[in-house]
């Protein structure tokens, strides 16, 4: 079981704006920073947020990362149909010593 | 450009081993840490180990810990996962990562166990 809660799926028609949360606890969200992964339909997760708001080189800025207290939420707006897929929190988790990842939210276009 | 290429998949019994590698190119593999993350199938992402850039580290996930050995060959740009002891429930994608964040992914290998 995960440690970090994600909403198992979101939805909104295309240019709309969806959020995802992640909830988590002061041994991970609350003192480490919080990344965020992007997995399209049959691909390898590609991260899309690190250190809870930055981006990397080439993710456009539709997507944005927030964090406060022992939660983090991930924005999309602009939706489009290439942004179905599967997103997921991580994060360290200080207590496990572990790398811990989120439920995994999947986002649909309607 | 970076790639992870993982290699080494393959159908084993329960209670068998194998051993996953992955091979680094583009970029100063020995400046980096590097994970081993798994994904079983229809399921969520789940970090499994992580080593350091010169090996000092390791972490385990409780999971895996006392039958996975993560380990590494700078000389080679090569990254190791020997798994023993294998059951059922460590079915899965495994991929290699870069650091964290978990900044490059490999395209993953499939590790089936089932008899």
């Amino acid at each position: 079981q995960s440690v970090l809660t994600q909403p198992p799926s979101v939805s909104a028609a295309p240019g709309q704006k969806v959020t995802i949360s992640c909830s988590g606890s002061n041994s991970n969200i609350g003192n480490n920073f919080v990344s965020w992964y992007q997995q399209l339909p049959g691909t390898a997760p590609k991260l899309l947020i690190y250190d809870n708001n930055k981006r990397p080189s080439g993710i456009p800025d539709r997507f944005s990362g927030s964090k406060s207290g022992t939660s983090a939420t991930l924005d999309i707006s602009g939706l489009q149909t290439g942004d179905e897929a599967d997103y997921y929190c991580g994060t360290w988790d200080s207590s496990l010593s572990a790398y811990v990842f989120g439920t995994g939210t999947t986002v649909t276009v309607l | 450009e970076v790639q992870l290429v993982e290699s080494g998949g393959a159908l084993v019994q329960p209670g068998g081993s194998l051993r996953l590698s992955c091979a680094a190119s583009g970029f100063t593999f020995s400046s980096y840490n590097m994970n081993w993350v798994r994904q079983a199938p229809g399921k969520g992402l789940e970090w499994v180990s992580y080593i350091s850039s010169s090996s000092s580290t390791k972490y385990y996930a409780d999971s895996v810990k006392g039958r996975f050995t993560i380990s590494r060959d700078n000389a080679e740009n090569s990254l190791y996962l020997q798994m023993n002891s294998l059951r059922a429930e460590d079915t899965a994608v495994y991929y290699c990562a870069r650091e964290w964040p978990l900044d490059y992914w490999g395209q993953g290998t499939l590790v089936t166990v089932s008899s």
